[in-house]
């Protein structure tokens, strides 16, 4: 079975550009959550998916992070401008509904 | 809200030696309870979990035991082995809902 699978491995920009991170969930699983790990510290939920509603975004910042799922599958998430502080490894996991969570290798975002 | 708090890290033995690492949680309602591990350049898979009081997870030679009076749920491993060499991050979920709250995570490093 594949795993979560996420695009780019690494990312390299400077600050106010904008980057998109994608995801594509194990095949079936109706919830898709996005997490920001910050280094040092352990992964935060910024938003959970179940098919394509939104169940949670109270700790995505709105003014510049953006995500969407379309069709209930893949998604994306978006910065718009990049801070500094933006600086860490974006975590898609996906499940079964109320079932283990199945973790992505991450994308490692830099912000110079 | 949810906590978790971890051992501080990082943490260095020699293989074949015993391994506990402290995790103690804080939650309103009835959390399971989990182990994730990251191996280097990989993401989060998980370790093992308990899903109530007196519950003992366990897989790959670690176990845990979800113990409510004292709010804790322990990793420990009787032989560690160099590949054991990771991050490990204790986590929870609170009943009825899916969002994961982690800990900070604790290196360890296995020396021969």
């Amino acid at each position: 079975e594949a795993g979560v699978a996420q695009s780019p491995r690494y990312k390299i920009i400077e600050k106010r550009q904008s980057v998109a991170f994608w995801c594509n969930p194990i095949s079936g699983h109706a919830t898709l959550y996005w997490y920001q790990q910050i280094l040092g510290q352990g992964p935060k939920l910024l938003i959970q998916f179940q098919n394509n509603g939104v169940v949670d975004d109270s700790q995505l910042p709105k003014d510049r992070f953006s995500a969407e799922r379309l069709k209930g599958v893949d998604s994306t998430l978006k910065i718009q401008p990049a801070k500094l502080e933006d600086s860490a490894v974006y975590l898609c996991a996906s499940s079964l509904t109320g079932d283990t969570q199945y973790f992505g290798p991450g994308t490692r975002l830099t912000v110079l | 809200g949810d906590s978790v708090t971890q051992m501080e890290g990082p943490v260095t033995l020699s293989e074949e030696a015993f391994l506990t690492i402290n995790c103690t949680y804080t939650a309103t309602g009835y959390p399971s309870l989990f182990w994730y591990v990251q191996y280097p350049g990989e993401g989060l898979q998980l370790l093992l979990k308990a899903t109530k009081a007196d519950d003992k997870g366990s897989n790959k030679g670690f176990e845990a035991t979800y113990r409510k009076e004292t709010t804790s749920f322990h990793l420990e491993k009787g032989s560690v082995q160099v590949s054991d060499s990771a991050v490990y991050f204790c986590a929870l979920s609170d009943f009825g809902n899916e969002k994961l709250t982690f800990g900070t995570g604790t290196r360890l490093t296995i020396i021969p």
